[in-house]
């Protein structure tokens, strides 16, 4: 199936640096979801974009919708042990009311002691 | 508990046996999804109900895979004559109302030997 495509698909860092990550589409999402999944869980939303050009934060995260709509951004400053994980962007298709997901490829952040 | 719950989270079945996945939903909520996420991707949609109608069923693989939600709460995904092509996380998420954030559980590892 379709999905969007991730870049970098893994990344090795040292605790404190900052992090960023993208998504790209060739189709265009009027919403632009950031889920961080832990192994052996589901993944968990970190922040959501609704407006073309938006930059929106949640703590250390910053997220942007690109303008042209067909991509985004996360950004995670001064990386902790805990955002170790796998960062999924996703948007959603479908009729009205079903809000079903596409998901990125995933990026896979370690922390490197 | 408060998330969403699944079981079993762990199934192993031979080739050719049918499993029954389930998923609970948040209480009170009215959209449930299914996700099929193999190793190393992200979640790809399966199929969607609202209540106990199951409006969009196009990202299910094959007829040997079936969904219910009689009473518009408990979700089971059901798959006859597994392959081991279907090995994979199936992941349920459900939300409030049509169109708001979806809460994923921890999805059930099915493993086809």
């Amino acid at each position: 199936g379709q999905q969007l495509n991730q870049s970098p698909q893994s990344m090795f860092i040292q605790e404190g640096e900052d992090v960023s990550m993208n998504c790209t589409s060739s189709s265009i999402f009027n919403t632009w979801l950031w889920y961080k999944q832990d192994p052996g869980e589901g993944p968990v939303l970190l922040i959501a974009l609704y407006k073309a050009g938006e930059l929106t934060s949640n703590g250390r995260l910053t997220a942007q919708f690109g303008i042209t709509r067909k991509d985004s951004f996360l950004n995670i400053s001064a990386s902790i042990p805990s955002d170790v994980g796998i960062y999924f962007c996703a948007g959603p298709r479908g009729n009205f009311g079903n809000e079903k997901l596409t998901f990125g490829t995933g990026t896979r952040l370690t922390i490197i002691p | 508990g408060a998330g969403v719950s699944q079981s079993p989270r762990y199934k192993v079945a031979k080739r050719g046996q049918d499993v029954a996945l389930r998923c609970d939903p948040i209480s009170g909520h009215v959209s449930l999804f299914w996700y099929q996420q193999a190793l190393g991707q992200g979640p790809e949609f399966l199929t969607y109900f609202q209540n106990e109608a199951q409006l969009d069923k196009s990202g299910l693989p094959s007829d040997r895979f079936f969904a219910e939600r009689p009473e518009g709460s408990v979700s089971t995904l059901k798959i006859q004559r597994t392959q081991q092509e279907d090995s994979a996380v199936y992941l349920c998420a459900s939300s409030r109302e049509q169109g708001s954030e979806q809460y994923f559980g921890p999805g059930t590892r099915l493993t086809v030997t």
